[in-house]
């Protein structure tokens, strides 16, 4: 059966500093990767996603990146975190049309 | 475009009553329809998926949800709710062939004892 992790669960950084986060699926080929972010009190909001090795495409101009150096992991990263950037980043892959996610990771900026 | 539109970001109902949330697509072409339910602090979970095979879906812990392309309407429901269907509940559209979702804005459900 297929997993999703994501880690860490939690994180605190202050501005200014760098970030990464990692997802990695198991139990899968070729899947189809996105990075979502929750706000407090918002919807989810696309931030990127991935159709291949290497194939990112950006929702949301920001100061975060996105790389996908493997088939099965997916990595969000940022050089310089904003107090906006804080939130739950959830990692989700796709085969088909519905898609499955991970546990998340809970980023506070102070 | 495609859009979902959640009506209530927030419902409440008392504990043994029926659950409604509510959800509607703008595409005249019938899509494939998911909800999802998010409880705190957790990653998003499948609840059940409209694929076009029957209008009538039956899902986890009890809900189902009715496709009426008439109504272009997907609305969740569960006969009896129990204080562990406290969660946020996302309903999502996507295009066929498309793997992208757009989502709903969520509605957070509250379960009064």
């Amino acid at each position: 059966s297929q997993t999703i992790h994501q880690w860490p669960a939690t994180l605190v950084q202050p501005v200014g500093s760098p970030l990464s986060l990692e997802c990695t699926v198991e139990g899968t080929s070729n899947p189809n990767l996105y990075w979502y972010r929750q706000a407090a009190g918002r919807g989810l909001q696309l931030l990127f996603y991935s159709v291949g090795i290497g194939q990112i495409s950006s929702e949301v101009p920001q100061n975060l990146s996105a790389s996908r150096p493997q088939d099965r992991q997916f990595i969000l990263s940022s050089k310089k975190l904003l107090l906006s950037d804080s939130g739950f980043y959830l990692c989700a892959w796709s085969g088909g049309n519905e898609q499955f996610f991970g546990p998340g990771t809970r980023l506070t900026v102070l | 475009a495609q859009s979902v539109t959640q009506l209530g970001s927030h419902v409440s109902v008392s504990e043994g009553a029926l659950v409604l949330l509510r959800c509607n697509y703008s595409s005249s072409v019938p899509p494939y329809l998911f909800w999802y339910v998010q409880y705190p602090n957790q990653g998003l979970q499948l609840l059940l998926k409209y694929t076009s095979a029957a209008t009538l879906v039956k899902g986890i812990n009890g809900f189902e949800a009715e496709f009426k392309k008439s109504e272009t309407s997907f609305h969740l429901t569960k006969p009896s709710a129990h204080m562990s269907d406290a969660a946020e509940y996302f309903c999502a559209v996507s295009d066929l062939g498309n793997y992208q979702l757009i989502w709903g804005a969520g509605t957070k459900l509250i379960i009064k004892p």
